[in-house]
């Protein structure tokens, strides 16, 4: 089961929106609406920001959202705040193994 | 609050063996699937094994069929990875995660217990 193609890094000021792409394939996030998404800081486990393509957890803020739309989904991250610099990982349930991929991650900077 | 501490780690010589534990509290534990998911230094997580409420089905990557094996005892509330044959590239930070009740995705991670191969 290959990973999920994310862009390595992307970045915005303060304020500003910014949104990742994760692509997969038929058999992942095309096939399935249970796609999620994960924000981790160094040193720290993922933390569950999205699930379920454009749900979110309780006490995530609304300023985290995520769509799909065939093999691809995406996360926006709006307002940027110092807070969201992190790394982002993209997830997908997969029927090849019963488990599941994550993607390669995105390096979100705030500028 | 959910808490899920792992325990194990550790510096270990290529083909040998290891006993990842993680102890689970603040939930009904023996009505949730499972899981160890690993990250490799600089590298996106990788899910590795996955075990029923029950402990009667497992799941596991195919990099790591026939050498690590997942347990549970919900007498305990702990979690098992049992590693064996253990090779560099199995390098990485072992986290213990709870998936929701659809199934579908993790809601609670552990902090990671790391587990270094190398001679």
């Amino acid at each position: 089961q290959s990973a999920l193609t994310q862009p390595p890094s992307a970045s915005g000021s303060p304020g500003q929106s910014v949104t990742i792409s994760c692509t997969g394939t038929s058999s992942d996030v095309g096939r399935y609406n249970y796609v999620s998404w994960y924000q981790q800081h160094p040193g720290k486990a993922p933390k569950l920001i999205i699930y379920e393509v454009n749900k979110r957890p309780s006490g995530v803020p609304d300023r985290f959202s995520g769509s799909k739309s065939g093999t691809s989904a995406s996360l926006t991250v709006s307002g940027l705040q110092s807070e969201d610099e992190a790394e982002y990982y993209c997830s997908s349930y997969a029927s090849s193994n019963n488990l599941g991929v994550f993607g390669t991650g995105t390096k979100v900077t705030v500028l | 609050e959910v808490q899920l501490l792992e325990s194990g780690g550790g510096l270990v010589q290529p083909g040998e063996s290891l006993r990842l534990s993680c102890a689970a509290s603040g939930f009904t534990f023996n009505i949730y699937i499972m899981n160890w998911v690993r990250q490799a230094p600089g590298k996106g997580p990788e899910w590795v094994s996955g075990i029923s409420s029950s402990g009667g089905t497992t799941y596991s990557a195919d990099s790591v069929k026939g050498r690590l094996t997942i347990s549970r005892d919900n007498s305990k509330n702990t979690v098992y990875l049992q590693m064996n044959s253990l090779r560099a590239d199995d390098t990485a930070v072992y986290y213990c995660a709870k998936l929701d009740t659809s199934g579908y995705y993790f809601d609670s991670w552990g902090q990671g217990t790391l587990v270094t191969v190398s001679s």
